[in-house]
């Protein structure tokens, strides 16, 4: 299996900041992806990572707020922009492991805006 | 496009009774299933996974599902519950192993002694 750390664990922001969340794989991967889980929600899909191109957006969420970089098959990160306190979540980054035909899942990073 | 629905929010369950989690898709082409469990303030773990073969799946912790075409569900079940199993269990499907998850809203199981 992949294992998967994110930094931040959690984070208390204020509005109109952003947050840099990081994501590191204990391997190379193909696909890496991010969701949010909203408070008492289920899992949404914001984006997949892509190495060396831009990240595939799903519908509802834009580059300029949730711009994704990912320099290499074990990186990746998130950026929340200008923050609201909807967007306090919980971010989850996840791999896909051809190998093992699942994505496997990162602690999360849960984000509090104020 | 793809939806998963889970048609219980919320299942209490005595201690030792069985439970049954029920999950239907809806997707226009094959499709991969998936459960997840989240313990609380944690990431989510695999339960188990659908991917051909057998419809009737063996998971981690005791728990099966059944996969049903014709019906398309896919529906946890154990048969004895643990307090250790009080958690939100998530039904998922993709397009292809390793490729984006399409969540349904959630189960909340909560186990009672």
């Amino acid at each position: 299996s992949a294992v998967i750390s994110q930094k931040p664990s959690r984070d208390i922001c204020q509005r109109g900041t952003s947050l840099t969340i990081q994501c590191q794989v204990d391997s190379q991967v193909t696909m890496m992806f991010w969701y949010r889980q909203q408070p008492g929600q289920s899992l949404t899909l914001i984006a997949t990572a892509n190495q060396g191109s831009e990240a595939t957006y799903e519908s509802g969420f834009v580059i300029d707020k949730f711009p994704i970089s990912r320099p290499n098959l074990t990186f990746s990160t998130l950026t929340v922009s200008n923050m609201s306190p909807e967007d306090s979540s919980i971010y989850l980054c996840s791999v896909a492991a051809t190998l093992y035909n699942e994505q496997f899942f990162g602690p999360g990073t849960r984000l509090t805006v104020l | 496009a793809q939806s998963v629905t889970q048609l219980d929010s919320q299942v209490p369950v005595f201690e030792e009774a069985p439970v049954e989690l029920r999950c239907n898709y809806s997707s226009s082409v094959s499709v991969y299933l998936f459960w997840y469990v989240q313990y609380p303030n944690q990431g989510l773990q695999l339960l188990l996974k659908y991917l051909s073969g057998s419809t009737l799946v063996k998971g981690i912790n005791g728990f099966e599902a059944e996969f049903n075409k014709s019906q398309t569900s896919f529906h946890l079940r154990k048969p004895s519950v643990h307090i250790s199993d009080t958690a939100e269990y998530f039904c998922a499907v993709s397009e292809a192993a390793g490729n984006k998850l399409t969540f349904g809203g959630g189960t909340r199981v909560l186990v009672k002694p």
